[in-house]
């Protein structure tokens, strides 16, 4: 069974501009959730993503979203780029299924390294 | 104050020791306990999973959970120059995940 793919891998970009990222779960997995990984900070959640509807929201300005597709794909965007978003983003799924369990397992992919100039 | 405390690190032991990391937590809600690897510049790899009190094991690992003293371990035998990466723990409670800070693991030859 195939890994969670991200794309692109590597992007630069300059301030101010906006970003989009891509997400594709491991096949079965509704349960998306995106993680900005830093030096200074560590690994951060940002939100989860289950059944097109945003469940979870961890604790980044309004410049940071996301949306998730009917097959389980999601995307996030980060609007107005600042130089502290110069981050590892990741993607992880799931089998969890909000309010009602589901397998909490998370399996992450190889993140997209976000270069903010 | 941190939800998750992990202890910094780095460790660096000779191949075939016992390593043993570990890392407290603030809040008792907290039900589920993992240890990620993560290698340079890859996603976090799942290594251990486990949601009560007590030990699980899988191969070389041994996860140690304590709710009583919020307190979590991962001990790894024989270690080898391959498992040298960058060991996370997470504890996760109803879709989020907090993890801590990481313990970078350098097993040499």
């Amino acid at each position: 069974k195939a890994g969670v793919t991200q794309t692109p891998r590597y992007l630069i970009k300059t301030r101010g501009q906006q970003v989009t990222l891509s997400c594709s779960p491991i096949s079965g997995h509704r349960s998306v959730s995106w993680y900005q990984q830093t030096p200074g900070q560590g690994l951060q959640f940002l939100f989860e993503y289950f059944s097109e509807t945003q469940r979870n929201k961890g604790n980044f300005p309004g410049r940071f979203s996301g949306r998730q597709f009917s097959n389980s794909r999601s995307e996030m965007n980060v609007s107005t780029l600042e130089l502290g978003d110069s981050a590892l983003y990741l993607c992880a799924s799931s089998l969890r299924r909000p309010g009602t369990g589901g397998d909490e397992t998370q399996y992450f992919g190889p993140g997209t390294r976000l270069l903010v100039l | 104050q941190k939800e998750v405390e992990q202890d910094p690190g780095p460790l660096s032991v000779p191949e075939g020791a016992i390593v043993s990391l570990n890392c407290t937590y603030s809040n008792s809600a907290f039900q589920y306990f993992m240890w990620y690897r993560q290698y340079s510049r890859k996603g976090p790899e799942l290594l251990m999973y486990t949601y009560s009190s007590g030990n699980k094991e899988d191969g070389r690992f041994t996860a140690q959970v304590d709710k009583s003293s919020k307190y979590i371990s991962l001990f790894i035998r024989d270690s080898q120059p391959s498992d040298s990466a960058t060991y996370l723990c997470a504890i996760r409670n109803a879709g989020k995940s907090t993890f801590g800070d990481g313990t970078t693991l350098t097993v040499k030859p």
